[in-house]
């Protein structure tokens, strides 16, 4: 089955800074990329997603990019704020979502 | 905005024993899942259940577990003979944008399981 990795495990920026989060995956059948954020005692969020049609996706501070041919795919936030410090997690789809282990984010004022 | 539900929120069970965690996806869903979270750890993948069977399911999917959707509406996680590592928050998912079972997860608020 597939296999996502993610890394780094925790992040720390200053407020104003970008912060990029890196996931790999396995199966190159795997055509759905999404990022979820979770905040402490609640559900996963999607807060972006990505198809394997498309190279890049940006909303307001978000972007994620997506390499097919090396089978890597990365979030970036840019202008951080301290609301944005939270655990997001990678994920890969084809047949079934499989999660990479959580980047924990802060985001110090 | 339609959400998942799920119930309990919370559920404090002995070893040993039976617990049915309680789903109702999206109304228009197709595709069910659930996942298993570990305090502090990975979302990990259970089971997927499309057309009233499992489509796909992980190595932690044993016999102990099972999912049924006994109804229209409910879709359900029965964990049986407990054990302490079963200890995790169990989040329900549903999903169907078009684009068959690689959609956008929709997360329910997640039954966390204590297991003493």
């Amino acid at each position: 089955g597939e296999n996502v990795e993610q890394h780094p495990s925790t992040l720390s920026v200053q407020e104003g800074d970008s912060a990029v989060i890196k996931c790999t995956y396995s199966d190159s059948a795997s055509n759905y990329f999404p990022w979820y954020k979770q905040e402490l005692g609640k559900r996963p969020q999607l807060i972006i997603d990505i198809r394997s049609n498309v190279g890049e996706k940006k909303d307001q501070r978000i972007a994620v990019t997506l390499n097919k041919t090396a089978k890597h795919f990365s979030l970036h936030i840019t202008e951080t704020q301290p609301e944005d410090s939270a655990v997001y997690f990678c994920a890969a789809s084809y047949n079934d979502m499989r999660f990479g282990a959580g980047t924990r984010l802060t985001v110090k004022p | 905005e339609p959400e998942v539900t799920q119930t309990p929120s919370h559920q404090v069970t002995q070893m040993g024993q039976e617990v049915i965690l309680r789903c109702v996806p999206i109304s228009n869903h197709l595709y069910f899942y659930w996942y298993r979270q570990i305090l502090g750890q990975k979302v990990e993948f259970l089971v997927s259940f499309y057309n009233n069977e499992i489509s796909e399911k992980s190595e932690i999917f044993d016999d102990q577990f099972s999912v049924e959707r006994p109804d229209g509406s409910n879709f359900t996680l029965k964990i049986r003979s407990t054990k302490l590592e079963d200890s995790a928050m169990y989040f329900c998912a549903s999903s169907d944008d078009g684009q068959g079972n690689t959609g956008e997860l929709f997360f329910g608020e997640g039954s966390r399981l204590t297991v003493l």
